[in-house]
């Protein structure tokens, strides 16, 4: 059984960091792409930040590129992104999903989310 | 800057057929965009409901389906029922390693 879980989201001051981690199971974890998708309260899905099976390629949505970083490590079936510049529309669930980088380019499985709140 | 559209809301009488769609707002949605479809109830993660256009993700009931209708993706609901009411988001894959969401459409069943 695929299961996702995202952690390290909290309370941060805007201009601060933070870093979630998403633990993945039930799959063969570097075989896969994986993405981070985030809500904003109240509001609809976003597309963050994608990074291949090998970790080698990245992509950013244009809200969060030169301040976010993600990366991965295979061997501890694990996604990590890091935030740095945080501002207060930044503040959402973060979701990590298990992703097609290649066709059919999807989210298969998801976690269940990390709310990260930016304010002072 | 691509934006990918979605009808706000709409509402469907349980047991009736309700279409989604889901466009861009500049040119035409086709297969080549990879559309796929998500499913969100308030508080939960969402669930993937079809993906390439019209392909049902894995225990999703044959009452969801997807198409291209028009210039558009689209997303049909045959015989509702009142647990799919809930919020549907479509994506497109817009190549190079970039997807983008639609801003949801939320359904009621009354």
């Amino acid at each position: 059984e695929v299961q996702l879980l995202e952690s390290g989201g909290g309370l941060v001051q805007p201009g601060g960091s933070l870093r979630l981690s998403c633990a993945a199971s039930g799959f063969t974890f570097n075989n896969y792409a994986m993405s981070w998708v985030r809500q904003a309260p109240g509001k609809g899905l976003e597309w963050v930040s994608a990074v291949s099976g090998t970790g080698y390629t990245t992509y950013y949505a244009d809200s969060v590129k030169g301040r976010f970083s993600i990366s991965r490590d295979n061997a501890k079936y694990t996604l990590n992104l890091q935030m740095n510049s945080l501002r207060a529309d930044d503040t959402a669930v973060y979701y990590c999903a298990k992703t097609y980088n290649r066709n059919p380019y999807y989210f298969d499985y998801w976690g269940q989310g990390t709310l990260v709140t930016v304010s002072s | 800057q691509t934006v990918v559209t979605q009808e706000p809301s709409f509402s469907v009488s349980p047991g009736g057929t309700v279409t989604l769609t889901c466009g861009l707002s500049s040119g035409s949605v086709s297969t080549s965009f990879y559309p796929s479809w998500y499913q969100q109830t308030p508080g939960q993660a969402p669930r993937t409901l079809i993906y390439s256009t019209d392909t049902r993700s894995s225990g999703v009931p044959d009452r969801f389906s997807g198409s291209i209708l028009g210039n558009k993706a689209a997303l049909t609901i045959t015989g509702a029922q009142a647990d799919d009411e809930s919020n549907y988001y479509c994506v497109l894959y817009m190549g190079s390693g970039i997807w983008v969401f639609g801003g949801g459409t939320k359904l009621t069943v009354l």
